[in-house]
């Protein structure tokens, strides 16, 4: 079954600090993952992809085949990164579906 | 820069009740989804659209559900018979390829069933 799995619901941290979203997923075949945020009052979009393993706003994902990982990381947060993030994995077929986790609340405190 | 447009932003329907929303992709996209969203829940896939017709559907898509795009800009998700639990955030979402590609949403329709 295909499966992306965000334990945390809220993470809570203040400003400076290291951030690390967690972001673990159970597919069969090669998978495509994306994060994806929302901040407040406005859309989904796109975050950062793995496919082009590019820095956005000072995070980073990398893929984990052995862990089944997608973990999200930033070293410096920043309170303008508080929002909600989704991990999210393109499943099979050429379709573009994606299957979201349950969304982790980014908390930045001054 | 161009954005997926969704209308109404929030509608309330009586049960029972036929609703549509609506979403106008990006013009030059050819994949086109809709997305749900319950309250305190994850995002689900409902159903995803190419070249005039669907090209996978979730479980959750049964035989109340119908999509269409009826003329060339406008895609539409109808519900024929809302029941209490379809009360949910519906999001569309266009992409200009298929898998691997950006999605783009919309801001989502709130869709409250009483």
């Amino acid at each position: 079954a295909q499966r992306v799995t965000q334990p945390e619901k809220l993470l809570s941290v203040f400003k400076g600090a290291p951030v690390e979203l967690k972001c673990n997923y159970s597919y069969s075949g090669s998978p495509e993952l994306f994060w994806y945020v929302q901040y407040s009052r406005q859309r989904l979009q796109l975050l950062l992809r793995h496919i082009s393993r590019e820095s956005i706003k000072g995070f980073t994902a990398d893929l984990n085949k052995g862990e089944t990982s997608f973990h999200l990381k930033k070293p410096f947060a920043q309170e303008e990164d508080s929002a909600m993030y989704y991990c999210a994995l393109s499943g099979s077929g050429n379709t573009g579906k994606l299957i979201f986790g349950q969304g982790t609340t980014l908390q930045v405190k001054p | 820069e161009p954005e997926v447009t969704q209308t109404p932003s929030h509608q309330v329907t009586q049960m029972g009740q036929e609703v549509i929303l609506r979403c106008v992709p990006i013009s030059n996209h050819l994949y086109f989804y809709w997305y749900r969203q319950i309250l305190g829940q994850k995002v689900e896939f409902l159903v995803s659209f190419y070249n005039n017709e669907i090209s996978e559907k979730s479980e959750i898509f049964d035989d109340q559900f119908s999509v269409e795009r009826p003329d060339g800009s406008n895609f539409t998700l109808k519900i024929r018979s809302t029941k209490l639990e379809d009360s949910a955030m519906y999001f569309c979402a266009s992409s200009a390829g298929g898998a691997n590609t950006e999605a783009f949403f919309g801001q989502g329709t709130r869709l409250t069933v009483v």
